[in-house]
Parts: structure tokens; sequence; C-alpha cells
């Protein structure tokens, strides 16, 4: 069963708006939260993560947000610009008790139009 | 500069014949760990080590075996490869905290087709 969902495959906005990619876990063990975002022929790279013991991290143009009791967890991007067009990946790790095994969920293809 | 390097980045080989994927950092992390990229399943945990000479399974070890003699190097080895591990390779490294582990460096990913 997955662990990590990312249920929009793709999402795409204007330049300057907001963009918002969506991840919803379903174990509550869940100790510890990434982005990571990857370009075509690039290794991932990380992006901005947030412990459980908080609900809003930010960095520049990026906010992530947990909401433990929906076990949902979403990133913010404002403004999006056309160069963070890419597949935007959330992770975790601390399931079932090893917090030194790292989950991804499938990825969203974001896509900022200019 | 910091950087995790794999080799081969593109490898086209035929079912059977044993290869070796070369992943190395020199960040002098703890933590490595390979993962591969499939279509429509993300990036999947194959192997990951913490230590030297300390190894473990992640979510996806079937067909695939790791090796950590130096903290600088974690190859990936197929001994029989098959076209079901035709796929995106990445290799990752971290520091380890006392709770976990801090953000992963990512290689450039290894393109690797089984015929």
């Amino acid at each position: 069963d997955q662990q990590v969902k990312q249920n929009s495959p793709s999402l795409s906005v204007q330049e300057g708006r907001i963009s918002i990619l969506n991840c919803d876990y379903t174990n509550s063990m869940f100790d510890y939260f990434l982005w990571y975002k990857k370009y075509p022929a690039e290794g991932p790279t990380f992006l901005i993560s947030i412990s459980s013991i908080k609900d809003k991290n930010e960095d520049g143009r990026f906010t992530v947000f947990l909401n433990k009791s929906a076990k949902h967890l979403s990133l913010h991007i404002v403004p999006s610009q056309p160069g963070d067009s890419a597949v935007y990946f959330c992770a975790e790790y601390g399931a079932g008790g090893s917090n030194y095994k790292l989950t991804f969920g499938k990825g969203t293809l974001l896509t900022v139009n200019p | 500069e910091a950087q995790v390097t794999q080799n081969p980045r593109y490898l086209i080989t035929v079912t059977g014949k044993k290869l070796t994927v070369t992943c190395s950092q020199n960040m002098n992390h703890e933590y490595m760990s390979w993962y591969r990229q499939d279509p429509g399943l993300g990036l999947r945990q194959i192997y990951y080590s913490m230590n030297v000479e300390v190894t473990d399974k992640g979510d996806v070890p079937e067909g695939y075996k790791v090796s950590r003699k130096e903290k600088r190097n974690f190859p990936l080895i197929l001994e029989s490869p098959s076209p079901n591990q035709t796929s995106l390779y990445f290799c990752a490294s971290s520091l380890i905290s006392g709770t976990g582990i801090y953000e992963q460096f990512f290689g450039p990913g290894t393109r690797l087709t089984v015929l």
C-alpha cells in the first residue's frame, strides 16, 4: 500500500500565480517530510523540509504546510516562475520505526506558463 | 565541489550479463542509498547503507546487490540483469543525525536498458 500519495500527476499554472502541490500520507509515525524538485536528465534536488512537530516552514518563495489531523502536506510556490517547471516529489522518513528509510511519492509535474 | 558521481551514465546490456554501477561521494557522508525511477511509480528505494559494512534493504531490493567497503563508494551490482530492471537509477548520500537522516544529495542518474 502506498504510504505517500501525490494524487495529481500534473499541474499547470500561469507565471506569477500560486502553485500548490499536495501530498497525503497514511502513517502517523512519519517524523520528517521533504520536498524534492527534479528537472529532466538531472538527479532530484532538495527543496524544503518540515518536521512533524511544526505545521509550517518557509524558505523564500517556497512554503510547506503540514496538517497532521488530515495527514496532508502541501507545497506553495509564490510567485511561480517558468524555471519552477519540474517534477516535484514529496518524501518522508520515519515510517515503520525506521528513521533511515526514505519513501517518495510518485511525483507531480508542474508546468509554469509564461 | 561537493557532489555524487555515478558511472556509467548510460548503459545498454543484455539479459544475464553481470554489471556494476558505481557511485561515489566526496562529502564524507555516512548514509548512501540507491533508487530507481520508473514512469508512474516515482522513486523507489533499492538499498541503503548507514556506514561502512552496514547495508539494508529498501522497498525493491530483489535482483540487486550492494556493498559498502569504503565510506565514499556504494556500488550497485546486478548479478543477472533482466528486462524489468530497465530503469533510471539514482545514487544519493547524506549525513546522519541523531534522529534520522538529513537531506539527501543525488547523483545525475544512470539510464540502464536491459535487452
